[in-house]
Parts: structure tokens; sequence; C-alpha cells
């Protein structure tokens, strides 16, 4: 079955502290992953795609097959990182699995 | 620059109402869908389309049906809406050739009285 697990709720964090959510997923065929974001009042939107190895706004993500997992992570978290993150698997023509997100609080 | 649009921000419907969500989008993307955002459950699939007037069934497609038309317009019903239907949804698009994934438009927050 295709699933993507984001296993916690709710991360709390201060500013400058270490980030990383997690993100597994299960899936028998080559596997494209995705992190998006939504900030308060605002559209969901990409944030990064694993096959493009990028750094975006200080995130990384790097997909390990043998865990099945995708975490996102950044080192040192800002108050305008708080948002919902989801974390999400494409399994075939375009179709999307999300997980159930992951709410960021970066407090000061 | 806004490039998928949903027609309302906020609805309120009673009970057995049926309901239209619209959505359109100006990036010429052969892809659209439709999908509910409920707390603790994440995003889940209504319905998508890949072409005009072809649809799909998500993993939640009861008590919804879609209409597509148009390339750009993709059109979610509500035939007797229910207060479980109270919900966010979020209709997004993409290119078929792409690895960017989807644009989200800003979804309508529905409310089921």
């Amino acid at each position: 079955a295709q699933r993507v697990t984001q296993p916690e709720k709710l991360l709390s964090v201060f500013k400058g502290a270490p980030v990383e959510l997690k993100c597994n997923y299960s899936y028998s065929g080559s596997p494209e992953l995705f992190w998006y974001v939504q900030y308060s009042r605002q559209r969901l939107q990409l944030l990064l795609r694993h096959i493009s190895r990028e750094s975006i706004k200080g995130f990384t993500a790097d997909l390990n097959k043998g865990e099945t997992s995708f975490h996102l992570k950044k080192p040192f978290a800002q108050e305008e990182d708080s948002a919902m993150y989801y974390c999400a698997l494409r399994t075939g023509f375009q179709k999307l699995v999300f997980g159930t997100g992951t709410r960021l609080l970066v407090s000061p | 620059d806004v490039k998928v649009t949903q027609s309302s921000r906020y609805l309120v419907k009673r009970t057995g109402e049926k309901v239209f969500l619209e959505c359109v989008q100006d990036m010429d993307h052969e892809n659209m869908f439709w999908y509910r955002q409920d707390p603790g459950l994440g995003l889940r699939l209504i319905y998508f389309s890949y072409d005009v007037k072809m649809k799909e069934k998500g993993d939640i497609p009861e008590g919804y049906s879609v209409s597509r038309e148009k390339k750009e317009r993709f059109s979610l019903i509500l035939e007797s809406a229910s207060t479980n239907q109270t919900s966010m949804y979020l209709c997004a698009s993409s290119q078929t050739d792409s690895n960017y994934g989807y644009t989200f438009g800003s979804g309508t927050r529905l409310t089921v009285v």
C-alpha cells in the first residue's frame, strides 16, 4: 500500500535549535518525494523536491531508500519557519499521497 | 500572480443542498485535483482529472462528483451536502511532464449546517 507517515503532529523548538521533521513512506516503485509547507493564512506551496537535491530556506531533505525516509532538516530554526509541513509521495501519473502533516512551532 | 483560483474562500450551506466549488487555473496544466484537508488527517484526494472531460476517483469520492468541461476549470460538486463534508477543500493543478509537483489554490472552507 502507498502510504506516507509523519509521526509527529506538533514539533516545538526554540529559535536557533536544529529541526528534523520526520517522514517515512511505503511504496513498491521508485519513489518521488516532496515537502510542502503552509504558512498561516497562505496557500500550500512546494518547499523541496528530492529529485533536485536543493536547499530551500535552509531546509534540506535526503531520500534514504534503505530506511524509506525523507526527513526534512534545518540546522538553525527561525521563527518564520513556523508552519504546517506535509510530506508527499508521487504514486504514478501525477497523483500525490500526503502525510497527515507536522506543525512546526518555533519560539523566540 | 495568482495561478490557481478558487471562487469562494468561505461557504456556508445547509444539509441537503447541492454545492458547487469552482477552480480555475491559468497555467495550461493538463492535470487538476480536488483534495480535502482535515486536521489530523492531512490531505485526501477526492477526484482528479488529467484531461478535459476525463475524471478519476481518488481515495474518498463518495458523496462528490466533478466536472471538467474546459481545460482551465475543474468543478467539485457535492450532490447533497452533509455535515461530515464540512472541511477545507483544496484545488491543485500540475503539468504532466513536470517534476514540480502541484500548484495549489488558496482553499475553500465549507461549513455545512
